[in-house]
């Protein structure tokens, strides 16, 4: 069974421009989320989606987007780009239970 | 707002001895507790967690324990060894109310160094 799987490993942006990550939850999983993680920080939950609806967004400004698609794979979209932007973003999954499953991360580096 | 504290955020012991990392909660509805591991370069994985109506779970060398009525819940680790170095995470959650599916906040992470 393939794991969750995220596209690109590795992003490089300047300052305005805007940047796509994508996720691939495993197959089954209905829920995704979206996670970042800024180089010696915690993961701060950015958002949370699930059957296509969003059901939860973090405390992070409305430049940072997204959607679920039909098939529940998901799109984080970072408009106007910051330098502080840039972080691992971690993607997870999971269905009917509790259990997150992490992707490898989607590494942004904003210049 | 909800939280989870986790202490501390970095921790380091000599291989062998015990590792305790620490976590308090404020959403009182939370009910179940997980802890993720993550090494360097790597993504974060279930080490272990423990439900809302039990209060201790081991696994090995790795125990988890919940006090409810506090709200904090705590990990230990013994016989540490060096491949045990690594990030953990403990995370609150319960579930959506119509969904299933399951609402987390994640405490800050701990950064332990064990020491050959």
């Amino acid at each position: 069974e393939a794991g969750v799987t995220q596209s690109p490993t590795h992003l490089i942006k300047t300052r305005g421009q805007q940047a796509t990550l994508r996720c691939s939850p495993i197959s089954g999983h209905t829920s995704v989320y979206w996670y970042q993680q800024a180089l010696g920080l915690g993961l701060q939950f950015l958002l949370w989606y699930d059957e296509g609806e969003e059901r939860n967004r973090g405390n992070f400004p409305p430049r940072f987007s997204g959607r679920q698609f039909p098939n529940y794979s998901s799109e984080l979209n970072v408009n106007a780009l910051e330098l502080e932007d840039s972080a691992l973003y971690l993607c997870a999954s999971s269905r009917w239970g509790p259990e997150l499953f992490f992707g490898e991360g989607s590494r942004l580096t904003v210049l | 707002g909800e939280n989870v504290e986790q202490h501390p955020s970095t921790l380091s012991v000599q291989e062998g001895d015990s590792a305790v990392i620490k976590c308090t909660y404020s959403d009182s509805a939370s009910n179940y507790f997980p802890w993720y591991k993550q090494e360097l370069g790597k993504r974060p994985q279930l080490i272990i967690d423990i439900r809302s109506n039990v209060g201790e779970k081991k696994d090995q060398r790795i125990a988890v324990t919940l006090n409810k009525t506090a709200k904090h819940f705590s990990l230990h680790i013994t016989e540490t060894q060096p491949e045990d170095s690594a990030v953990y995470f403990c995370a609150a959650s319960r579930a959506h109310s119509t969904s299933g599916t399951y609402k987390y906040i994640f405490g800050t992470g701990t950064r332990l160094k064990v020491l050959a």
